[in-house]
């Protein structure tokens, strides 16, 4: 039973505009949380994470969201440019433990 | 930089054949997975270890073993490749809770 979801396979959105992707979890356990992004042929690379002590962290046109009661959190990505189109993972992990637990990812396309 | 390498990008191998996947990270990690991605399913995880010769079961560890002789060194072991382990392989170690990845090899098994 997959404990974290990405409801939207994929996200199609204009460049310069704001890119929103969604994440919701199951797990009350996990305590942290990370976004990857991933080209064709590629591994993942670390985006930004977040802690659930916080409720927001932001690192250049990227920043993160976290909802503890609705167990829910996004990635915004402003503005949005021709190289941020790829799978982007959502990520959550539970306190001591070093494994992820992976969405299935949402294949972002900026068009022109 | 963290640096993950992982030893081929693509292989194609045989039914039945025993593969090897080597991973090699240079950060001096203790941690280190193995995970499989496949369309609509995100990142599996099969095996990971957390030390020298200490492994542990992932999610989906069947048809697969793994050794970690060496702390820089995990290796992913198909016991007898099957056409259902078709796949991306995708190695990471850890540090601060956020994993690193390497360049992934996709396996294609016939």
């Amino acid at each position: 039973d997959q404990q974290v979801k990405q409801n939207s396979p994929s996200l199609s959105v204009q460049e310069g505009r704001i890119s929103i992707l969604n994440c919701d979890y199951t797990n009350s356990m996990f305590d942290y949380f990370l976004w990857y992004k991933k080209y064709p042929a590629e591994g993942p690379t670390f985006l930004i994470s977040i802690s659930s002590i916080k409720d927001k962290n932001e690192d250049g046109r990227f920043t993160v969201f976290l909802n503890k009661s609705a167990k829910h959190l996004s990635l915004h990505i402003v503005p949005s440019q021709p190289g941020d189109s790829a799978v982007y993972f959502c990520a959550a992990s539970m306190v001591n433990d070093y494994k992820l637990s992976f969405g299935a990812g949402t294949t972002v396309t900026v068009r022109a | 930089d963290v640096k993950v390498t992982q030893s081929s990008r693509y292989l194609v191998k045989r039914t039945g054949e025993k593969v090897f996947l080597e991973c090699v990270q240079d950060m001096d990690h203790e941690n280190m997975f193995w995970y499989r991605q496949d369309p609509g399913l995100g990142l599996r995880l099969i095996y990971f270890s957390y030390d020298v010769k200490m492994k542990e079961k992932g999610d989906i560890p069947e048809g697969y073993s793994v050794s970690r002789e060496k702390k820089e060194r995990f290796s992913l072991i198909l016991e007898s490749a099957s056409t259902n382990q078709t796949s991306m392989y995708l190695c990471a170690s850890t540090i601060n809770r956020a994993a690193f990845f390497g360049q992934g090899t996709r396996l294609t098994v016939v």
